[in-house]
């Protein structure tokens, strides 16, 4: 098993072009998502996916569209880059999983993360 | 104010130390918690759960506290191969946005 696959793995852009990076997993996971990562900042959802022909914004969705292709994929598509998308970016899977902790059911979900994007717009 | 607050550190102690992470959330609503570890250009990788009660995995202990909002990873006997940064991370019951907090770097030295 491949897990969560990115490509491409680095990325230069000029202001204005268009690019869309890939996901692919391989888990048979209902949700996908995918992040960007600052330094200082932490993790920021961009966009998910709950399951195949579901998708919805995160936190930081402007600038952003994507597209649930089928269930493992998951594509991420800047149409106009800027330079304040120059980040990580993260694609992420996930199948959620329940069970009892202190008497309470608890719902957890383990995200599993592709490798990252680096990409840098000048 | 972010929504998940650690300090960044970094922290760097010596082999065999034990060193605590904490870690606030302002979401009273949140309902998982969870601290990933992340390698330097690396992607994050789940390190455990934090279950209401607590919970121990080996050298690690996660601590919640609903009332103070408050998360605490605790690791004993420090290895070189603990060096990371460490993620903070919550969740909203049934809702697949995940908040992260910002990490908190550890190196641990020989």
């Amino acid at each position: 098993n491949a897990g969560v696959t990115q490509t491409p793995k680095f990325q230069v852009l000029k202001t204005g072009q268009s690019m869309t990076l890939q996901c692919a997993q391989d888990m048979n996971h209902n949700s996908m998502y995918w992040y960007r990562q600052d330094p200082g900042m932490g993790l920021r959802l961009i966009y998910y996916s709950a399951s195949e022909g579901t998708t919805d914004k995160g936190e930081v969705p402007n600038g952003y569209n994507v597209s649930r292709l089928n269930k493992r994929e998951f594509s991420l598509r800047l149409e106009s880059a800027a330079p304040s998308q120059t980040s990580v970016y993260f694609c992420a899977s996930s199948e959620a999983t329940a069970g009892l902790a202190g008497g309470l059911l608890q719902s957890y979900n383990e995200q599993f993360f592709g490798p990252g994007t680096r990409l840098t717009v000048l | 104010r972010k929504e998940v607050e650690q300090d960044p550190g970094p922290f760097n102690v010596p082999e065999g130390a034990t060193v605590a992470f904490n870690c606030t959330y302002s979401n009273s609503a949140s309902q998982s918690f969870f601290w990933y570890r992340q390698d330097c250009r690396k992607e994050p990788k789940l390190l455990m759960s934090v279950y209401s009660s607590g919970n121990e995995d080996g050298r690690f202990t996660a601590q919640l506290n609903r009332a103070s909002q408050y998360i605490s990873l605790l690791i004993r006997d420090s290895k070189l191969s603990d060096s990371a940064t460490y993620l903070c991370v919550v969740r909203l019951y049934n809702n697949n946005d995940m908040r992260f907090g910002a990490g908190t770097r550890l190196t641990v030295k020989p």
